[in-house]
């Protein structure tokens, strides 16, 4: 019953950008798109997330296409720290969505 | 400032001890939840506490697992009569909010291996 699904691995070239994809084509109209990460021997790790519209941080952006069925998470200048597995999760805010769902994610192996 | 924290960081257990694994979550965050995270998975959802009250146990895999948070910040998830299915990381997390309104900050995790 996964509600996203992500390639298993992508390799990315240090000072390059990584654009991580995530489908989510079930996503209801009041549910949000988190991504968070998880570096080696390491809890997770907030990113970002979004309703709509495309957003940005200190960290990445993330563009969610107009249908909002799928998403891409960019990693604007990828450095070796930035090796983790990445999840991309979708969850609403309402009625008891306040747990998060992890599916196996997307091994990101940044490359000197 | 400090984040959530998590003791011990690893714990051997010979199976059919009790263990008691703790989580100090961020000053002032009214949510706190666990997860259960086996090699190569995702974590898992176990349980989730509204400052004292445990409002949501569903993840909980078998009575042996017991959770509780009394005084709304210090939680404390205890595996009585350990098996080795139980070897895994148990990750904390502690949100601002109550509900998933914010993002929840996750501690570093108790390894658990029960031999």
């Amino acid at each position: 019953d996964a509600k996203t699904t992500q390639p298993p691995s992508m390799d990315c070239a240090e000072g390059r950008a990584a654009n991580l994809p995530c489908n989510h084509s079930t996503i209801s109209g009041n549910e949000y798109v988190y991504w968070y990460r998880q570096i080696h021997s390491q809890g997770p790790q907030y990113i970002i997330h979004g309703l709509k519209n495309n957003e940005t941080n200190e960290m990445a952006s993330l563009i969610i296409t107009e249908d909002r069925k799928s998403s891409t998470l960019i990693l604007p200048h990828a450095t070796l720290r930035d090796t983790a597995v990445y999840y991309c999760i979708v969850s609403s805010f309402w009625g008891s969505n306040y747990k998060l769902t992890f599916g196996k994610g997307t091994l990101l192996t940044v490359n000197p | 400032g400090a984040g959530v924290s998590q003791s011990p960081r690893y714990k051997v257990a010979k199976r059919g001890q009790d263990v008691a694994l703790r989580c100090d979550p961020i000053s002032g965050h009214v949510s706190l939840f666990w997860y259960q995270q086996a090699l190569g998975q995702g974590p898992e959802f176990l349980t989730y506490f509204q400052n004292e009250a445990q409002l949501d146990k569903s993840g909980l895999p078998s009575d042996r697992f017991f959770a509780e948070r009394p005084e709304g910040s210090v939680s404390t998830l205890k595996i009585q009569r350990t098996q080795q299915e139980d070897s895994a990381v148990y990750l904390c997390a502690s949100s601002l909010a109550e509900t998933g309104r914010h993002e929840q900050y996750f501690g570093p995790g108790t390894r658990l291996t029960v031999t």
